[in-house]
C-alpha cells in the first residue's frame, strides 16, 4: 500500500543533541500527524497539524506542515534517553476520508547517554 | 480514564483458521479504525467504523471484515488466515471528523 517517504530511517545521537526528521509525499494531505511508538505499544500522538504552513510546538518537539501540503518535519531539541523509540509521520486526506491515515516507514531514534 | 483497550494481546493461529480481535474505544469516542502493522513497517489502514457502518476501507481483501456495536466497541475478523497476516493489529478511536487518533497497544497475531 501507499506509504509516505520518511527520512532518515534511523538516527544515533548523543544526549543533548537536536534531532530533525522529515516526511514527503507525492500526494497532498490536509492533516499531518506525528506519532511515537515504543516497543510493544501502539503509536502515541505527539503533534497534529491542520493548516498548511502551521508550526506547532509540544515541549521540546516542534513540527511544521509544509506549505505545499506534501511534506512535514519534526524537530526534537536537547534529546534525552526517553526520546528513544520509533517516530512515524502520518498524513490524512480530510473531507470524507477523515479516518484513513497514511503512515511513513518510521525513523528509529537511539539516544546515547 | 481508560484509553483504547484491545484483546487479546497475543494470539497464535494456524493457517486457514479464522480469528476475531476486539477493541473498546476511549471513553467518549464514537469512531473506530483498524490498522495492520507488519514488523518494521508503519501501520496500514484496514477500515473505519462509525455509527455501526464501515465508512472507509483500505486495500485489504474481503477476508478482513469488521463490526461496530451500539456501545462503539468493535471487532475485526480475518478468515482463511495466511502466513502473511502475521502482524500487530492496532485499533484506534477518535471522534468522527477528527484525525487525531488514540491507539491501543495492539494484538500481536502470529499465523503458523
Amino acid at each position: 500500500g501507499q506509504q509516505l517517504n520518511q527520512s532518515p530511517q534511523s538516527m544515533f545521537i548523543q544526549e543533548g543533541e537536536d534531532v530533525s526528521m522529515n516526511c514527503t509525499s507525492s500526494s497532498i494531505f490536509n492533516t499531518w500527524l506525528w506519532y511515537k511508538q515504543d516497543p510493544g505499544e501502539g503509536p502515541v500522538l505527539l503533534i497534529a497539524l491542520y493548516k498548511a504552513g502551521e508550526l506547532t510546538s509540544n515541549g521540546r518537539l516542534t513540527a511544521q506542515f509544509g506549505i505545499t501540503r506534501k511534506d512535514s518535519f519534526l524537530n526534537i531539541s536537547a534529546s534525552i534517553p526517553s526520546d528513544v523509540g520509533i517516530y512515524f509521520c502520518a498524513g490524512g486526506a480530510g473531507g470524507t476520508s477523515y479516518g484513513k491515515l497514511t503512515f511513513g516507514q518510521g525513523t528509529i531514534l537511539t539516544v546515547h547517554p | 480514564d481508560a484509553g483504547v483497550t484491545q484483546s487479546p494481546t497475543h494470539l497464535i493461529k494456524t493457517r486457514g483458521q479464522q480469528v476475531t480481535l476486539r477493541c473498546s474505544p476511549k471513553s467518549g469516542h464514537d469512531t473506530v479504525s483498524w490498522y495492520q502493522q507488519a514488523l518494521g513497517q508503519g501501520p496500514q489502514f484496514i477500515f473505519q467504523y462509525y455509527e455501526e457502518e464501515e465508512r472507509q476501507r483500505g486495500n485489504f481483501p474481503d477476508r478482513f471484515s469488521g463490526h461496530q456495536f451500539p456501545n462503539y466497541s468493535s471487532e475485526l475478523n480475518v478468515n482463511a488466515l495466511l502466513l502473511g497476516d502475521s502482524a500487530l493489529y492496532l485499533c484506534a478511536s477518535s471522534w468522527w471528523t477528527d484525525s487525531g487518533y488514540t491507539f491501543g497497544s495492539g494484538t500481536r497475531l502470529t499465523v503458523v
